[in-house]
C-alpha cells in the first residue's frame, strides 16, 4: 500500500512569517511530487511540482525534495491571510499509471 | 479557455437511487481522472480513463460504481443504489495525454449528499 503522510495540523502562523509544510511518502520509486492548495468547499489547485532532489522556487513558494529521506516539504514565505487553506501533498508513484496518491492535507491558518 | 466542467455541482439522492456525475475535460484533453473526497479526508483516486478506454480502475469500489468516457460526450461516473457512505465530493481532473501528470487540472467537483 503506497502511502503519503502529512501532519493534519492545524498549523497557525502570523502574517509575514514562513509556513513550513511537510510530507513523507512510503515508496522509494516515487517519481514526482505535487503540492495542491484547497480552499474550503473548493477544488484543489496546483501550486508546485518537483521531480528532482533539491529546492524549487516559484515566487513565495519553495518546494524541497529529499528522495533519500522520502520527504518533501513546502515553504511559504511572507505568509498572507489569503494563504489560509488546506495544503495537499500528492505523489505519483512509479508504475502507478498517472494517478496521484494524496495525503490527508495540512490546514494552514495565517493570522493577520 | 474553459476549464474542466462538472455537473451537477450539487446532487441529492435518497438511499437506493442512482447518481450520475458528469465531467467534461478541458479542450484538447483526452485523459480523465476521478477522485473522491470524504469529509475531512484527502482525495482518493478512483479511476483513470482515456476516450473509450479504462486505463486504471484500481481505486473503484468493486460494486455499484462504474465509469465511462465515450468517444463523444462527457465522462460519466455512475453510482447505483447509493448509500449514506457515498456522500462525498467527487472531483474530476483532466490532462492532455499520457505522462502529463503535472498537467492534471481539477474541476469544481460534484457534492453528493445521500439522505
Amino acid at each position: 500500500q503506497k502511502e503519503v503522510e502529512q501532519n493534519s495540523g492545524p498549523l497557525s502562523v502570523p502574517e509575514g512569517a514562513i509556513a513550513s509544510l511537510n510530507c513523507t511518502y512510503s515508496d522509494r520509486g516515487s517519481q514526482s511530487f505535487f503540492w495542491y492548495r484547497q480552499y474550503s468547499g473548493k477544488s484543489p489547485e496546483l501550486i508546485m511540482f518537483i521531480y528532482s532532489n533539491g529546492d524549487k522556487e516559484d515566487g513565495r513558494f519553495t518546494a524541497q525534495l529529499n528522495k533519500a529521506s522520502q520527504y518533501v516539504s513546502l515553504l511559504i514565505r511572507d505568509s498572507q491571510p489569503s494563504d489560509s487553506a488546506t495544503y495537499l501533498c500528492a505523489v505519483n508513484f512509479q508504475g502507478g499509471s498517472e494517478k496521484l496518491v494524496f495525503g490527508k492535507g495540512t490546514k494552514l491558518t495565517v493570522n493577520p | 479557455n474553459a476549464g474542466v466542467m462538472q455537473n451537477p455541482r450539487h446532487l441529492v439522492r435518497r438511499r437506493g437511487q442512482e447518481a450520475r456525475l458528469r465531467c467534461s475535460p478541458m479542450k484538447g484533453h483526452s485523459h480523465v481522472y476521478w477522485y473522491r473526497q470524504l469529509p475531512e479526508e484527502g482525495l482518493k483516486f478512483m479511476v483513470y480513463l482515456q476516450k473509450e478506454n479504462i486505463i486504471d480502475e484500481s481505486g473503484m469500489p468493486k460494486e455499484r460504481f462504474s465509469a465511462e468516457f465515450p468517444k463523444e460526450g462527457p465522462s460519466i461516473l455512475r453510482i447505483q443504489q447509493v448509500v449514506r457512505g457515498d456522500s462525498a465530493a467527487y472531483f474530476c481532473a483532466s490532462s492532455p495525454r499520457r505522462d502529463t501528470v503535472h498537467e492534471q487540472f481539477f474541476g469544481p467537483g460534484t457534492r453528493l449528499t445521500v439522505l
